[in-house]
């Protein structure tokens, strides 16, 4: 049963444009959501958070919002670069330790 | 060298051979982790060692051994694997086990790719 959801297995987007990438989770213990970015031949890197604490969290052209009622979150970027091209993981833990509970990623193409 | 490194980048071996993974990490990090990632398939977390002790394995075959015999190093060795162990195993390091501050952010090697023949 997966407890982290990425509906989407790929998305194309026009550079200048806002890329919308959604992550769905199932269990309501998690309270620290992750966002990581994977480029080819790379390992994952980290690229924003949030707390259950918060409903949205921004970092520059990023912007993470949580919908706890709706167990969803979404990643937000705009406007989009062809350099953010890469494969997009969301990520989730618990409380009670440092395990991440990943998603099977979301594969983020920007045309320019 | 920075961050998390791993050796081979690239590795190919029989079902009778023998091999080791290796990962380090230059991070000062307590906590390490090995991840095993399939095609089209969310990151599976295999092995987490806290302070050298391993704490999880997320029911991992028994040819697939981990070793940590220090906070910095991370191996896994691989013995009689089978072809659909093909994948891409990552290692991970964070601070600690549960570091609230940095939401247990991980940070991530650029993996081996493995394939079984």
């Amino acid at each position: 049963d997966q407890q982290v959801k990425q509906n989407s297995p790929s998305l194309s987007v026009q550079e200048g444009r806002i890329s919308i990438l959604n992550c769905d989770y199932t269990n309501s213990m998690f309270d620290y959501f992750l966002w990581y970015k994977k480029y080819p031949a790379e390992g994952p890197t980290f690229l924003i958070s949030i707390s259950s604490i918060k409903d949205k969290n921004e970092d520059g052209r990023f912007t993470v919002f949580l919908n706890k009622s709706a167990k969803h979150l979404s990643l937000h970027i705009v406007p989009s670069q062809p350099g953010d091209s890469a494969v997009y993981f969301c990520a989730a833990s618990a409380i009670q330790g440092g395990k991440l509970i990943f998603g099977q990623g979301t594969e983020l193409s920007v045309k320019p | 060298e920075t961050g998390v490194t791993q050796t081979p980048r690239h590795l190919v071996m029989g079902m009778t051979n023998k091999k080791s993974l290796k990962c380090e990490q230059h991070l000062g990090h307590n906590a390490m982790y090995w991840y095993k990632q399939s095609a089209k398939k969310p990151l599976e977390l295999m092995f987490v060692y806290s302070l050298e002790e391993r704490v999880e394995n997320n029911s991992v075959p028994s040819r697939f051994s981990p070793e940590c015999p220090n906070s910095s190093h991370l191996f896994l060795h691989l013995h009689t694997l089978q072809p659909e162990d093909s994948a891409l195993y990552l290692c991970a390091s964070s601070q600690d086990l549960e570091d609230r501050g940095l939401y247990n952010e991980q940070f991530f090697g650029p993996g081996t790719r493995l394939t079984v023949l």
